[in-house]
């Protein structure tokens, strides 16, 4: 059964600094998504990264995936406060059979002044 | 429409009610999902239609649950003898068939059993 790992669950930080979320998963895939939440608000999508070594960057934000690792990174450059939301990974869990993704239990970022 | 409806966006029941929740996808996506979350954890896995066809139902929780999408395009969620448990926000997805598998979520039906 595939399992998604995201850490840290939470993460607080300052405006101006970088930081990097995680993303593992434990079987084999190559298809890997980010999503953002805002509170109350619905999935937003970020990135699509479907081969291993896969790296997509929109603004601050930059995605890559290690198939071979299963491992998935979001990176933040110089976090500004409209970036705090919840971010989550999910994997495709049959490699695009289906579209059918399991998602991580997400990333709260907060980013202070 | 542009994006993915559900209605009702809010639904408060009594324990032991019967509820459904609807769900219209983007025009012309074949693959329609539905989701849960609970406050605080990630999306879970329902069922997953292709077409008319539950091609993935692993994810009901019980038999409590169905789901139908009889026409291929607005689906269903029914949940019978509701249970505090049930309470959680439910998202209905969809995407392309043979897509680059980025789902497409609508605002979710926030589920309240009292």
């Amino acid at each position: 059964e595939l399992k998604v790992e995201q850490n840290p669950l939470f993460l607080s930080m300052q405006e101006g600094k970088n930081y990097t979320i995680y993303c593992n998963y434990s079987t084999t895939s190559d298809r890997l998504y980010w999503y953002r939440q805002d509170p109350g608000k619905s999935l937003e999508s970020l990135f699509v990264l479907l081969s291993n070594g896969a790296v997509k960057q929109e603004g601050r934000l930059m995605a890559s995936l290690d198939t071979k690792a299963r491992l998935s990174t979001l990176h933040i450059t110089a976090a500004v406060h409209d970036l705090s939301a919840t971010y989550f990974c999910a994997v495709d869990s049959r490699g695009g059979a289906t579209n059918k993704l399991i998602f991580g239990t997400g990333t709260l970022l907060a980013v202070q002044p | 429409g542009a994006g993915v409806s559900q209605t009702p966006s809010n639904k408060v029941t009594e324990k032991g009610k019967y509820v459904e929740l609807r769900c219209d996808p983007i025009s012309g996506h074949t693959a329609l999902y539905w989701y849960r979350q609970s406050l605080g954890q990630g999306p879970e896995f329902l069922i997953y239609f292709q077409g008319t066809g539950a091609a993935d139902d692993s994810g009901l929780p019980n038999d409590r649950f169905f789901a139908v999408r009889p026409e291929g395009s607005v689906s269903t969620l029914k949940i019978q003898r509701t249970e505090r448990g049930d309470s959680a926000v439910y998202l209905c997805a969809s995407s392309l068939f043979r897509s680059t598998g980025e789902l497409f979520f609508g605002e979710g039906s926030r589920l309240t059993v009292l």
